[in-house]
């Protein structure tokens, strides 16, 4: 079973909807979870990061945990045609609290 | 934000050499560095744990005399992907964090090293 799992897509939105992405976890020990997003060639960047049970909200992002089923998930609202790129899920392991990221969700968003 | 400086953003080398990469921090020091390969359409996947002063921890199914990492001062991390073949072929990202706190994990523009 792989540590982090996500659905590979690709997930079509039309311009201003919601896209909702979700993400499972192995490992019960891990505190923290985080969401990047990944144009094609590019490196990651950080768009947000959940450590508590529930929902943490920034600007059109909402992450969402919960830590008894081990899921996490990221809303988009008003998605544009900016977004759609590749939507990675990471969780924090072990002694050094390593990054072991997700296969990740390629987002397309059409006008 | 903070800045980490991979290079070269690309290589392309024949068979049997070794290509060394960089991984630099720019503006902090970075106890741990991270370095990730990604195969095309494929998520990062953790081959290593750098820390500054000591060995580096490898993931399973890594080979350390394949995948040798320096981490030799707290800005500098290097790569060196020896005897490389066509199988090496991938995009290789470096991360380096501050204090320990993930939220302050900063990529490299990762590495696209093609071997034919």
């Amino acid at each position: 079973q792989k540590e982090v799992e996500q659905n590979s897509g690709p997930l079509s939105v039309p311009e201003g909807a919601i896209a909702s992405l979700n993400c499972t976890y192995s490992d019960r020990g891990s505190q923290s979870f985080f969401w990047y997003r990944q144009y094609s060639g590019k490196s990651p960047e950080l768009i947000m990061s959940i450590y508590s049970n529930g929902d943490k909200e920034d600007g059109r992002f909402t992450a969402q945990l919960n830590k008894a089923s081990q899921y996490v998930s990221l809303l988009i609202r008003d998605s544009q045609p900016s977004d759609s790129a590749t939507y990675l899920c990471a969780a924090g392991l072990g002694g050094y609290n390593k990054l072991i990221f997700g296969a990740g969700t390629r987002l397309a968003v059409h006008p | 934000g903070a800045v980490v400086s991979q290079h070269p953003s690309r290589v392309i080398c024949k068979s049997g050499t070794s290509v060394k990469i960089e991984c630099r921090s720019l503006d902090f020091q970075a106890t741990t560095m991270f370095w990730y390969r990604q195969f095309p359409k494929q998520s990062l996947m953790l081959m290593a744990t750098s820390n500054e002063g000591s060995k580096a921890t490898y993931e399973q199914g890594v080979e350390k005399d394949k995948f040798l990492i320096n981490h030799a001062s707290l800005t500098l991390s290097t790569l060196t992907v020896t005897s490389a073949h066509p199988e090496d072929s991938s995009f290789y990202i470096c991360s380096a964090r501050l204090q320990g706190i993930n939220e302050k994990l900063f990529f490299g523009s990762g590495t696209q090293l093609s071997v034919l």
